[in-house]
């Protein structure tokens, strides 16, 4: 899960396996999440997201479930790749009646490493 | 089509110095955002624009402007600069609201001393 602080959650598995990563978000009125992928040295790229009325998404190797009961979202890599190496965060869309433009509050990142 | 693009990449500044930080998006987005990401945490938003003409603070604008300036081009100032300000910047552009996927630029690295 996310944590308060400078040292960051870490996840370390072999080439193969399958990763997950937690995260807790904050605000019940939530409803839309997303998960980025950051690279060392570049802007956080899209992964997959997830609307309040699902529990489970899946994407191309990445899927990602939620639990509105507890605040927990998580997300699951198939079959991790060293290419997969990098900072996770989640984000988290308060709609407020439609008018909250894309504002994203970030949880702080879970760093993942795919060992050879 | 390039996406999100920041001027510049690096940039060192001593405290006081004023400066602007350039980001333009060739995808035909209504809103704009500016985060700085600072060691070990996530992003935070700065300032964003919903559409052309249109400006909000975020969570942390304290010591920042910004100016939409036209549909593609959303700058952010330091008018005087603090060490505080050392940081990663980032601007992100959406479609639209809420639901639209992000876009990222690469980044500004602004160290302040």
């Amino acid at each position: 899960g996310e944590s308060v602080g400078l040292h960051l959650p870490t996840l370390s598995v072999q080439e193969g396996d399958n990763s997950i990563i937690n995260c807790a978000y904050s605000n019940s009125a939530s409803d839309y999440f997303i998960w980025y992928k950051q690279e060392s040295g570049k802007g956080p790229q899209f992964i997959i997201d997830i609307r309040s009325n699902m529990d489970k998404r899946q994407g191309q190797r990445v899927t990602v479930l939620l639990n509105k009961t507890v605040k927990h979202l998580s997300l699951q890599i198939a079959a991790t790749q060293p290419g997969d190496s990098a900072v996770y965060f989640c984000a988290e869309n308060a709609n407020a009646g439609g008018t909250s433009y894309g504002k994203l509050t970030f949880g702080q990142g879970t760093i993942l490493t795919v060992h050879p | 089509n390039a996406g999100v693009t920041q001027t510049p990449k690096f940039q060192v500044l001593k405290t006081g110095q004023s400066m602007t930080l350039q980001c333009a998006q060739d995808m035909n987005h209504n809103s704009m955002y500016w985060y700085r990401q600072d060691p070990g945490m996530g992003l935070r938003l700065i300032y964003y624009s919903a559409s052309e003409g249109t400006t909000d603070k975020g969570e942390v604008p304290n010591g920042y402007n910004v100016s939409r300036l036209n549909k593609r081009e959303f700058s952010l100032r330091l008018e005087s600069a603090a060490p505080s300000q050392t940081s990663v910047y980032f601007c992100a552009s959406t479609r639209d609201r809420a639901s639209d996927t992000q876009y990222f630029g690469p980044g500004t690295r602004l160290t302040v001393l």
